[in-house]
């Protein structure tokens, strides 16, 4: 079975700029979360999809944004990017909200210029 | 809100020997989940060991167990036998079993320990 897939893997922005992660979570997994990691402010999460629907939410502004489709895809957009933007976006994917794993994808390094 | 801490930010072990990286959460719930994940160079994060809260017997998976210590809100992960692979960062999680709260299905992180194998 494969795994979580996230493209693309590198990408780099300048400010002001908007920019859109992709997910593909483990064939038969319904539940998608998303998190930021920077060196600073370590792992911290974003949102949660399940069934296309946003479960739940970090403390992140609404420049943050994403949406899962109905093939259990997800994606994520960042608006307007900033300089402390730059992280690596990580998406896990699971069963379901309370599964018992997360599985993670390797990641897109985003950096802002 | 639910706080994880991992108060030594690096850990050094010589090959074959035992290391054990400590983890403190603060938490008011009663059900909960609790993980290890390693996070090697290669930045992927890979699932070590995990635990229910509401098991007393601690986990084991091969080389790796922890020291779940429930009243003191404690999550110690032990590494015996080291081996060069185990290089990595580490970071212990916690995960609420509340399917009724908001934060449900969330990972919140430590800000992780990297340790160093030497040959």
């Amino acid at each position: 079975k494969a795994g979580v897939t996230q493209t693309p893997r590198y990408l780099i922005k300048t400010r002001g700029q908007q920019v859109t992660l992709s997910c593909s979570p483990i064939s038969g997994h319904r539940s998608v979360s998303w998190y930021q990691q920077t060196p600073g402010q370590g792992l911290q999460f974003l949102f949660e999809y399940f069934s296309e629907t946003q479960r739940n939410k970090g403390n992140f502004p609404g420049r943050f944004s994403g949406r899962q489709f109905s093939n259990s895809r997800s994606e994520m957009n960042v608006s307007t990017l900033e300089l402390g933007d730059s992280a690596l976006y990580l998406c896990a994917s699971s069963l379901a909200p309370g599964s018992y794993e997360q599985y993670f994808g390797p990641g897109t390094r985003l950096t802002v210029t | 809100a639910q706080t994880v801490t991992q108060s030594q930010p690096e850990m050094s072990v010589q090959e074959a020997e035992t290391v054990t990286l400590s983890c403190t959460y603060d938490t008011s719930e009663s059900d909960y989940y609790l993980f290890w994940y390693k996070q090697p160079p290669s930045r992927q994060m890979i699932l070590v060991i995990r635990q229910e809260a509401y098991k007393q017997q601690n986990a084991t998976e091969n080389r790796f167990s922890v020291n779940f210590q429930k009243a003191a809100k404690s999550f110690s992960l032990k590494i015996s036998d080291s081996q060069l692979g185990d290089a990595a960062m580490y970071f212990c999680a916690y995960r609420s079993a509340d399917a009724g709260g908001t934060s449900y299905g969330k990972l919140t992180f430590g800000q992780g320990t990297i340790l160093t194998v030497h040959p």
